[in-house]
């Protein structure tokens, strides 16, 4: 089954120990990106990748940081989270960057 | 840098209503535009986007370039269009990037 997949699905941690949230994807796709969903402000692009070490700020990239060492994972690294970064995490990928982006479920993390 | 504006963050009809969720986008070149849809507890997943100009769920959404709009629109609602809906606006963000940027959101809640 063509699917995006991220873990955890629910992460709790506390301010400044060093956390990565995973995204796979098995379509071959080429773009991936990581969106953050806060009330009232939507979906925020927080870094994109449009192919094999090749990555670009968002939005919002502010205390994270990512890595596409192969086509099929695209991990989202936090190195010292903090209370703000509180939220629900999206991962998404596509066959080109125009084209319809499939999402993964979902990683709600809190930092407390 | 290119915007998507959803003006209003819920809307309730009744059900057999038709519907009309806004965007507006601000963008200077010619836009890749898109609905996505979230139903509840569901990740998001895409509705429909302007260069197929195909009727899914029986939702249409024409482009004005004149007025900068992509309207989503439906004769008459069901329970089951009850979900969030976003517009996204595919472009060119400069230095040889490109970004999916999304609006805020409308929560669509049908009354039956």
């Amino acid at each position: 089954e063509a699917q995006v997949t991220q873990n955890p699905r629910y992460l709790i941690t506390v301010t400044g120990k060093k956390l990565t949230v995973t995204c796979s994807q098995n379509m071959n796709h080429e773009y991936m990106s990581w969106y953050r969903q806060d009330p009232g402000l939507g979906l925020r692009q927080i870094y994109y990748s449009m192919n094999v070490e090749v990555t670009d700020k968002g939005d919002v990239p502010e205390g994270y940081k990512v890595s596409r060492k192969e086509k099929r994972n695209f991990p989202l690294i936090l190195e010292s989270p903090s209370p703000n970064q509180t939220s629900l995490y999206f991962c998404a990928s596509s066959l080109n960057m125009n084209t319809e982006a499939f999402f993964g479920q979902g990683t709600r993390l809190t930092v407390v | 840098a290119q915007r998507v504006t959803q003006p209003e963050k819920l809307l309730s009809v009744f059900k057999g209503a038709p519907v009309e969720l806004k965007c507006n986008y601000s963008y200077s070149g010619s836009p890749e535009l898109f609905w996505y849809v979230q139903y509840s507890r569901q990740r998001l997943q895409l509705l429909l986007r302007h260069i197929s100009r195909e009727s899914i769920k029986g939702f249409t959404a024409d482009l004005n370039k004149g007025e900068t709009s992509f309207h989503l629109k439906k004769p008459f609602a069901q329970e089951e269009d009850s979900a969030m809906y976003y517009c996204a606006l595919f472009a060119y963000s400069g230095a040889g990037s490109y970004q999916l940027t999304f609006g805020k959101g409308t929560k669509l809640s049908v009354i039956p």
